[in-house]
């Protein structure tokens, strides 16, 4: 089945450093690849949707130049949290939809996530 | 816009007793529903969906039926086993809302041996 590899699955860094994570779909092509934030005991929110060759699209009240996303190719999109600070601390997920699905309603693949600390 | 309602756990049940997990919605057209499932320490995976009214989706023993005259998206199982305790996530996604996720606030259960 298709897989999503996400990179790394647990970070801790020091506040005022940035951080990046990787989401690859290893076995098909996603146009679109989605990055979740997950707050303690929270869902999951949407924070943007990457398109590969294009700039993202933020979620309302999703700061662009703190959280930023590249999708450079059809099987990587990168989030890079900068500056980052304890308030970053989360579960960060990301999703992807394979290109060549069904166009409407092709099931999600997911990352197995990222855990952000920030010291 | 469209929203996701569940029940808020933890639930927690003892090995082979009946579960039920309430999620209801409001969408502005037909969406697709399904419930998705985080393992401790693990990544979201796709339990089951439904793509229309009365559809049932099933799997490993989890069932869910569409209805859409009560808005509602019930996960059941039968029979719980202790690995299935996780957080279960009801979702939807819709065609005019480019296909995009909204998430439930997730339920997690805790079955007990």
């Amino acid at each position: 089945g298709a897989v999503v590899s996400q990179h790394p699955s647990r970070v801790i860094c020091k506040s005022g450093t940035s951080v990046k994570i990787e989401c690859r779909s290893l076995d098909f092509q996603a146009t679109t690849m989605f990055w979740y934030r997950q707050f303690p005991k929270q869902s999951l929110m949407l924070m943007a949707t990457s398109n590969e060759g294009s700039k993202a699209t933020y979620e309302q009240g999703v700061e662009k130049d703190k959280f930023l996303i590249n999708h450079a190719s059809l099987t990587l999109s990168t989030l890079t949290v900068t500056s980052a600070h304890p308030e970053d601390s989360s579960f960060y997920i990301c999703s992807a939809r394979d290109r060549w699905g069904p166009r409407y309603n092709s099931p999600l693949h997911f990352g197995n996530g990222t855990r952000l600390t920030v010291t | 816009g469209n929203s996701v309602t569940q029940m808020e756990g933890p639930v927690t049940l003892s090995e082979e007793a009946f579960l039920t997990i309430n999620c209801t919605y409001t969408a502005t057209g037909y969406p697709s529903l399904f419930w998705y499932v985080q393992y401790p320490g693990e990544g979201l995976q796709l339990l089951l969906k439904a793509t229309k009214a009365d559809d049932k989706g099933s799997n490993k023993g989890f069932e869910a039926t569409y209805r859409k005259e009560t808005t509602s998206f019930h996960l059941e199982k039968g029979s719980v086993q202790v690995s299935d305790s996780a957080v279960y996530f009801c979702a939807l996604s819709e065609i005019n809302a480019g296909n995009m996720l909204t998430f439930g606030g997730g339920t997690r259960l805790m079955v007990k041996p």
